[in-house]
């Protein structure tokens, strides 16, 4: 069974450019979950999603951010008109399970670190 | 959301027995306290989960005192391939998206 999947696992972009981060959850998983890790700083929760619908963006910035997450395929985390501030290491986790049907555990992907030029 | 408080660093010597204490004075009735383990780019690992008492399992032990306000990892006999950063979180059942990652812990192995 292999596990999350993100690509690419390193992405460069210019200041103004689109940037694209992909994530597969594991197998039978149907829960989506996106963080961001600034050097030297914790993960920090952006977006939750399930099959088609966001639960949770309290953690994405009100602009040039974007998640997705359709019937088919991965989930996406979008940026638009990437600023250098954007340049970090994106997470995704899944899980299986819905809240409040069991003891959660996260499984995380190795990331995406993002520079922006 | 309970906040939690790790020491920034500790270091080891293999073969030692590791423990790290967090803090989490304002816990709530439904939260859990899980442990979580990251290695330099990768993303991070569920090492265990309790909610009360002791859980162990093949990988560390979990302490929790009756009040439940601190938790402590146990890694017996570490090794430096155990070198990584340790986080401590704490939150309901379910709430992938209400868990927040702290600086969490540096552990250092050395020979």
């Amino acid at each position: 069974n292999a596990g999350v999947m993100q690509n690419p696992r390193h992405l460069v972009r210019r200041r103004g450019q689109e940037a694209r981060l992909r994530c597969s959850p594991m197998k039978g998983h149907s829960h989506v979950y996106w963080y961001r890790q600034l050097p030297e700083e914790g993960l920090k929760f952006m977006v939750y999603l399930q099959k088609e619908n966001i639960i949770d963006e309290s953690g994405m910035p009100k602009e040039r951010f974007s998640a997705e997450f359709p019937k088919e395929g991965p989930s996406i985390l979008r940026i638009q008109q990437v600023v250098r501030g954007d340049s970090a290491a994106y997470f995704c986790a899944s899980s299986p399970l819905q809240p409040g049907q069991g003891h959660e555990k996260l499984f995380f992907g190795s990331g995406t670190q993002l520079s922006v030029l | 959301l309970a906040k939690t408080t790790q020491p920034i660093s500790m270091d080891s010597y293999e073969g030692q027995e590791v423990n790290i204490t967090c803090s989490h004075n304002n816990i709530a009735t439904n939260d859990y306290i899980t442990w979580y383990q990251q290695f330099p780019s990768q993303g991070p690992r569920f090492i265990i989960q309790g909610y009360k008492t002791k859980v162990t399992n093949e990988v560390a032990s979990l302490f929790i005192p009756a009040d439940r306000k601190s938790s402590t990892l146990s890694l017996p006999r570490v090794s430096l391939s155990d070198t990584a950063v340790y986080y401590c979180l704490v939150g309901e059942l379910g709430g992938g998206n209400k868990l927040t990652f702290g600086t969490g812990t540096q552990l250092k192995v050395e020979l």
